[in-house]
């Protein structure tokens, strides 16, 4: 298994420009999750879905949307990037199960540059 | 209010030598789960352990241990016998709705530990 998987591991944008980072994952996992660590801090939640079709806004939505047309794919859409939005992207997943740990697995990582 | 607060920045230990790692957290919700991740300089989130509200124990994974003390709310983190390898970043985080199979978490700000020989 590739676990999760993202593309690219960097980029730099203009402002202005818009771009998609793209996540996909190979153990079948409901629950998918975008989020944003900017230097120095915890990570913060975008977007999550918990499951084909379903999307819902986490803590920082502003400027990013998101869409899951399969269990497997989850991209992150930047529409005109704006230095604010300069950090690292993990993208996660996890299962669904109604009671145990059910850990999040991680992505390496994106990390992007509005300038 | 936060909901995951890890007092400090960074920690320096001796390589051998057992460090805590401090996280107190606040939630409302009866259910909820404790994670710890570690990051290491390459970037990748590498979980490490978790603590349920409603564990009657302590968790322990290998080297790590969860010194969780519900009246306190704390999860702290124990690495008993340091590696170098330990070098990193440590993120504490909660799940609340425990038994929900909703499980968005709240990260700390984390802790930078350095393990020196």
């Amino acid at each position: 298994n590739a676990g999760v998987t993202q593309t690219p591991k960097f980029r730099i944008l203009k402002i202005g420009q818009s771009m998609t980072l793209q996540c996909t994952q190979d153990m079948n996992h409901n629950y998918m999750y975008w989020y944003r660590q900017d230097p120095g801090m915890g990570l913060k939640l975008i977007y999550y879905s918990v499951g084909a079709g379903i999307t819902d806004k986490g803590e920082v939505p502003n400027g990013y949307n998101v869409s899951r047309s399969t269990t497997e794919d989850f991209p992150l859409r930047l529409e005109l990037a704006a230095p604010s939005q300069t950090s690292v992207y993990f993208c996660a997943s996890s299962y669904s199960r109604l009671a145990g740990t059910y850990e999040q697995y991680f992505g390496p990582g994106t990390r992007l540059t509005v300038t | 209010a936060q909901k995951i607060t890890q007092t400090q920045p960074g920690m320096f230990v001796q390589e051998k030598e057992a460090v805590t790692l401090d996280c107190t957290y606040d939630t409302s919700d009866p259910s909820y789960g404790l994670f710890w991740y570690k990051q290491p300089s390459s970037g990748e989130m590498i979980f490490l352990i978790y603590q349920g509200s409603y564990d009657q124990q302590n968790a322990t994974e290998g080297r790590y241990s969860l010194n969780f003390q519900k009246a306190r709310k704390s999860a702290n983190l124990v690495i008993s016998a340091s590696q170098l390898g330990d070098s990193a970043m440590y993120f504490c985080a909660m799940r609340e709705g425990h038994f929900t199979g909703y499980s968005t978490l709240t990260f700390g700000k984390g802790t930078m530990l350095l393990v020196s020989p």
